[in-house]
């Protein structure tokens, strides 16, 4: 079955180092998203993407990075880690392609905590 | 800025008791509303989307509705395993803009 899936599950890292955190979907979406969520906020779109070389900003992106490199994968990277960014982190994927129905679809998440 | 609003922020209900969760929004051009269900420590899970007034989606217990101010996710006789957080979120252009979740907790 295809599915979208997030590694690591749990990552515990130190203020300023760099971490990345990985996505890999086998739907062949062309579309790929990431979001952290946090108490009380929701759901905040970090970056996204409608193809491969295709990158965008979201609405909390800065100190955040990505690249699309091929259709599979979306990696996530701090640049720098802050407290701040301790949250759980999720990547969906969607196929606009396929009509109306813009259907997200979501991994399990990543916790991430910077101390 | 596009708004979602969901309400209330805690629901506990009794298996059997039918209720209602109320997701309010403001968006230029809607485009869709979806419904997701999440489960503690797991990824939020689709449900339904809605695209115009007056639609109404129904899954098992769960039926969703929509109007051009507001969604309601409605619960027939619940049971514990309808306990969840559920997520409202609208589309407009390029993103998904989510609420905040009411937390749905059922008795047995």
């Amino acid at each position: 079955d295809a599915e979208i899936t997030q590694s690591p599950r749990h990552k515990i890292t130190e203020t300023g180092r760099q971490v990345t955190l990985a996505c890999h979907q086998t739907w062949n979406h062309n579309n790929m998203f990431w979001y952290r969520q946090d108490l009380g906020h929701g759901l905040r779109l970090i970056h996204y993407s409608y193809g491969v070389q295709d990158t965008n900003k979201g609405e909390v992106s800065d100190g955040y990075s990505v690249s699309r490199s091929n259709t599979e994968d979306l990696p996530l990277t701090l640049e720098s880690a802050a407290s701040s960014q301790t949250s759980v982190y999720f990547c969906a994927s969607s196929d606009l392609t396929s009509g109306r129905t813009d259907t997200q679809y979501f991994g399990p998440g990543t916790r991430l905590t910077v101390l | 800025e596009d708004q979602v609003t969901q309400s209330p922020e805690a629901l506990r209900l009794q298996e059997g008791e039918s209720s209602s969760l109320n997701c309010s929004y403001t968006v230029s051009g809607l485009r869709g509303l979806f419904w997701y269900r999440q489960d503690p420590g797991k990824g939020p899970e689709f449900l339904f989307t809605l695209y115009s007034a007056g639609e109404e989606k129904e899954k098992e217990r769960l039926k969703a509705t929509l109007t051009k101010k507001e969604s309601f996710l409605h619960i027939t006789a619940p049971k514990p395993e309808d306990s969840a957080t559920y997520l409202c979120a609208v589309f407009n252009d390029y993103k998904l803009s989510f609420g905040a979740g009411t937390t749905v907790t059922v008795r047995a």
